[in-house]
């Protein structure tokens, strides 16, 4: 049983369209993260809830905007998609800072290409 | 602000020998956690070992091993007996209990030689 998933796992897409990529854990924990890994495998956070309120948002467009339906899901939606934003982005899942063992659990990513 | 450097972004080892990637980072904290992740071709994130600063006992996982130097903020990872599954990008990444971020380093991309 998948820990943390998201789907889709591939996305191709023009610019100007607008997508989003779902995450789900079933691990029971409270804080949730986004990750963008750009080509050079560098990566970056973007985005934290913890029990579906914001707590980290990094210096990303606006074009960005995660929303969590309750903490068991994060999604990512990106408007007026640019060239840029070709990356893989990576849905993870932690337990609290103190509690647990600490590490995130990431999904398998999603690659989404802008032509 | 808190930072991960990984000095090495390409190593390359011969297999079954011994090899060592290097991670230093930077924070005025005195409790975090430390993490080494595996990227293998595949792309996912496997964790391969984790550290609690506050344990000074080096974390140890089968062949992997670490070297916890709080002082001089130093956590690298040593890999005994490479095989040729441990070709990958390692990850060295730093957890901060204040704003609860996770930073990764660049990156080292590791080759085996067979």
């Amino acid at each position: 049983d998948t820990a943390v998933s998201q789907t889709p796992k591939y996305l191709v897409t023009q610019m100007g369209n607008d997508k989003s990529i779902k995450c789900e854990q079933n691990l029971g924990h409270d804080t949730m993260y986004w990750y963008k890994q750009d080509s050079k495998k560098f990566l970056k956070i973007m985005f934290s809830y913890n029990n579906k309120e914001l707590i980290i948002n990094e210096t990303v467009p606006n074009r960005f905007s995660p929303k969590s339906p309750d903490k068991a899901h994060l999604n990512l939606h990106i408007n007026s998609l640019e060239l840029g934003d070709s990356a893989v982005y990576f849905c993870a899942s932690s337990q609290d800072f103190g509690s647990g063992t600490g590490e995130l659990f990431f999904g398998e990513g999603s690659r989404l290409t802008v032509l | 602000a808190q930072t991960v450097t990984q000095s090495q972004p390409e190593m390359s080892v011969q297999e079954a020998e011994t090899v060592t990637l290097s991670c230093t980072y930077d924070t005025s904290e005195s409790d975090y956690y430390l993490f080494w992740y595996k990227q293998p071709p595949s792309r996912q994130m496997i964790l391969v070992i984790r550290q609690e600063a506050y344990k000074q006992q080096n974390a140890t996982e089968n062949r992997f091993s670490v070297n916890f130097q709080k002082a001089a903020k130093s956590f690298s990872l040593k890999i005994s007996d490479s095989q040729l599954g441990d070709a990958a990008m390692y990850f060295c990444a730093y957890r901060s209990p204040g704003d609860d971020k996770i930073i990764f380093g660049k990156g080292t991309r590791l080759h085996i030689l067979p």
